[in-house]
């Protein structure tokens, strides 16, 4: 099973500024397999980032993923105040794993 | 995307089954894998498990094996995710999540269920 660390835990940012959000694999994956989600409180995740670098239907361009192997990352490039969320990495594998998330506050 | 729908917040005792039902609107149904995915208070994501409402195969995470089956009812494009043995780390929303045939993630999500496992 693939697990999925993300970096920091918390990050803590104001609007208008670059958020950069990592995500590393305990062993090297496909950027196929490898989405980046947004949640908000009391609301389901939402699908921002699919095989690594693709942004899904919606999701505005200050939103970016990249990377590769084992180390992937997710980029705000300029933080609005809805965006102050958690952020979960996803890989799809035969077991299905997420990352343990990083809250982005203000 | 596919829009999801669930069934209501339950209360169950210990040692209790637990059946939620997610229905699908606005597309054809087997064409999205269907995944329940929870999440325990102030916790991160857990996948369960997958279900393809084309043939009805499935496939459960390690940790939920012998304890969770999911069904499809094609007739009315819902999944169903029934837990038996509740325990108290059962508290939990589920959700469940739709992936398009084809894609690698989850494109959809239902409202989430909160079930609640107490005494």
């Amino acid at each position: 099973e693939i697990v999925l660390t993300q970096s920091p835990g918390t990050l803590s940012l104001s609007p208008g500024e670059r958020a950069t959000l990592s995500c590393r694999a305990s062993q090297s994956v496909s950027s196929n397999f490898l989405a980046w989600y947004q949640q908000k409180p009391g609301q389901a995740p939402r699908l921002l980032i699919y095989g690594a670098s693709s942004r899904a239907t919606g999701i505005p361009d200050r939103f970016s993923g990249s990377g590769s192997g084992t180390d992937f990352t997710l980029t705000i490039s300029r933080l609005e105040p809805e965006d102050f969320a958690v952020y979960y990495c996803q890989h799809y594998g035969s077991s299905l794993t997420f990352g343990q998330g990083t809250k982005l506050e203000i | 995307q596919v829009q999801l729908v669930q069934s209501g917040a339950e209360v169950k005792k210990p040692g209790a089954s637990l059946k939620i039902s997610c229905k699908a609107f606005e597309y054809t149904f087997t064409t999205y894998y269907m995944h329940w995915v929870r999440q325990a208070p102030g916790q991160g994501l857990e996948w369960m498990g997958i279900i393809n409402p084309s043939g009805g195969s499935t496939s459960y995470a390690q940790k939920f094996q012998g304890r969770v089956t999911m069904t499809r009812d094609t007739s009315t494009s819902t999944v169903y995710m029934e837990l038996s043995s509740l325990r108290s780390e059962d508290t939990a929303v589920y959700y469940c999540a739709g992936q398009r045939s084809g894609s690698l993630s989850f494109d959809s999500w239902g409202q989430g269920t909160l079930v609640t496992v107490s005494s």
